[in-house]
């Protein structure tokens, strides 16, 4: 039972560089997400995915891209990492929209950006 | 501006005792609260949810209530077992904004033998 897979689990990065994190659930959910845990700020939602073939920004998408690849995946990247870009990664996924429903979080991607 | 507030950073409950966490919000349009425990270096898992339309809803030890009026919510936790130190979020949806939840900033919850 994988549930929300997300690679990789740890990366670091140089100022500038490019890398893309990404994320699979096997729940058959239509929507996904992406948020970024920074601490003491809590859980801050970066990018979602309604459904197939659709993205909508969340409350911090400055710095990223997200590709709704299918209806399994869900990647994010980094076009040009930064310092302020190192936190923690959680994929998540659920069954609808999130109104009413629970979301299921990957294991995390520890990202540092030097 | 912050819309859903745990004010509380940290919590130490004796082993045994109850566990109350609280958690406020400001929008209002909020209909849906959940929440969730995070251990170190583990992604958050679901623990409880309540609808607006309720007051109340149990599962287990975990009791979620929800007094829409003062905009505020707050698991009880009894009794407190060591297995639930941890970090917990209190979440919010349907705030008529973007798809996903809203975060507070968690609670590290100490149980302490």
């Amino acid at each position: 039972n994988a549930g929300v897979t997300q690679t990789p689990k740890f990366q670091v990065l140089k100022t500038g560089q490019s890398m893309t994190l990404q994320c699979a659930q096997d729940m058959n959910h239509n929507s996904m997400y992406w948020y970024r845990q920074d601490p003491g700020m809590g859980l801050r939602l970066i990018y979602y995915s309604a459904s197939e073939g659709t993205t909508d920004k969340g409350e911090v998408p400055n710095g990223y891209n997200v590709s709704r690849l299918n209806k399994r995946e869900f990647s994010l990247r980094l076009e040009s990492a930064a310092p302020s870009q190192t936190s923690v990664y959680f994929c998540a996924s659920s069954g609808v929209r999130s109104f009413g429903n629970t979301i299921y979080f990957g294991e995390g991607s520890w990202l540092t950006v030097v | 501006d912050q819309q859903v507030k745990q004010n509380s950073p940290s919590l130490s409950v004796q082993e045994g005792r109850i566990s109350i966490l609280n958690c406020d919000y400001t929008n209002s349009m909020f209909d849906y609260f959940l929440w969730y425990k995070k251990y170190p270096a583990e992604g958050p898992t679901f623990l409880i949810s309540i609808s607006s339309i309720k007051d109340k809803n149990e599962d287990g030890r975990f009791t979620v209530f929800l007094n829409k009026s003062a905009k505020h919510l707050s698991l009880h936790i009894v009794p407190s077992q060591p297995g639930d130190s941890a970090v917990y979020f209190c979440a919010a949806s349907g705030g008529g904004g973007a798809d996903g939840l809203t975060f507070g900033k968690g609670t590290h919850l100490i149980i302490q033998p």
